[in-house]
């Protein structure tokens, strides 16, 4: 089956240390995205990547980092530098064609715990 | 830029009962429109979209949305609530562009209680 697959669903983390997030997907789909989630907050954008080797900033990027070397891969990584990073992190992903432009298939998300 | 406002945090509706949750939006041209459901601790899973044609627009599970361009409004109905779906519900709208893969804008979401 075609999906999107997030690992590890749990996160536990000291303070301080970085820590990546997997994102993988099997559709074939050109985009990539990352969200955080809190409560009462909706989904913000933390970064997207319209093709390999290119990726953008989101509207939250300070103290996470991201890289698309495969077109399946989409990690992310939460730096020391983010102040407050414990969350619900989901991945994303759409194909951009005529009959589902901007259509988005998400993961099952990941939730971080930093102690 | 673009932006989504859902006003209603939290609604409580009993089983069988009817459902509208609101959603309006901003943004200068065309948008792309979409409604996702989330369960706890799950990802996201689309119920229905709107690109252009008929602005009454049929999901999944029932659900329904009407695009009112006059109101700027994406408002989603269903005639007949379940206990399933109890859940967080979002609106979110992106850019309508010829390529597609643009970013999308969330609302903050509405919770779900369904009361027997």
């Amino acid at each position: 089956d075609g999906g999107i697959t997030q690992s590890p669903k749990y996160l536990f983390r000291k303070e301080g240390q970085n820590v990546t997030l997997s994102c993988e997907q099997n559709l074939n789909h050109d985009a990539m995205y990352w969200y955080r989630q809190d409560p009462g907050q909706g989904l913000r954008l933390i970064y997207y990547s319209q093709i390999v080797n290119d990726f953008q900033k989101g509207d939250i990027a300070e103290g996470y980092s991201v890289s698309r070397e495969k077109k399946e891969s989409f990690p992310l990584t939460v730096t020391s530098a983010q102040k407050n990073p414990t969350a619900f992190y989901l991945c994303a992903s759409s194909s951009g064609t005529p009959t589902s432009y901007n259509e988005q298939f998400f993961g099952p998300g990941t939730r971080l715990t930093v102690l | 830029a673009q932006s989504v406002t859902q006003p209603d945090i939290h609604i409580t509706v009993s089983e069988g009962a009817s459902l509208e949750l609101r959603c309006n939006y901003s943004y200068g041209a065309t948008p792309y429109l979409f409604w996702y459901v989330q369960s706890p601790g799950q990802g996201l899973q689309l119920l229905l979209k709107y690109f252009s044609g008929d602005t009454l627009v049929q999901g999944i599970k029932g659900f329904e949305a009407e695009f009112k361009r006059s109101q700027s409004s994406f408002n989603l109905r269903k005639p007949s609530v379940h206990w399933s779906d109890a859940a967080e519900y979002f609106c979110a709208v992106g850019a309508g562009t010829n390529f597609g893969n643009e970013k999308l804008t969330f609302g903050t979401g509405t919770r779900l209680t369904i009361i027997p």
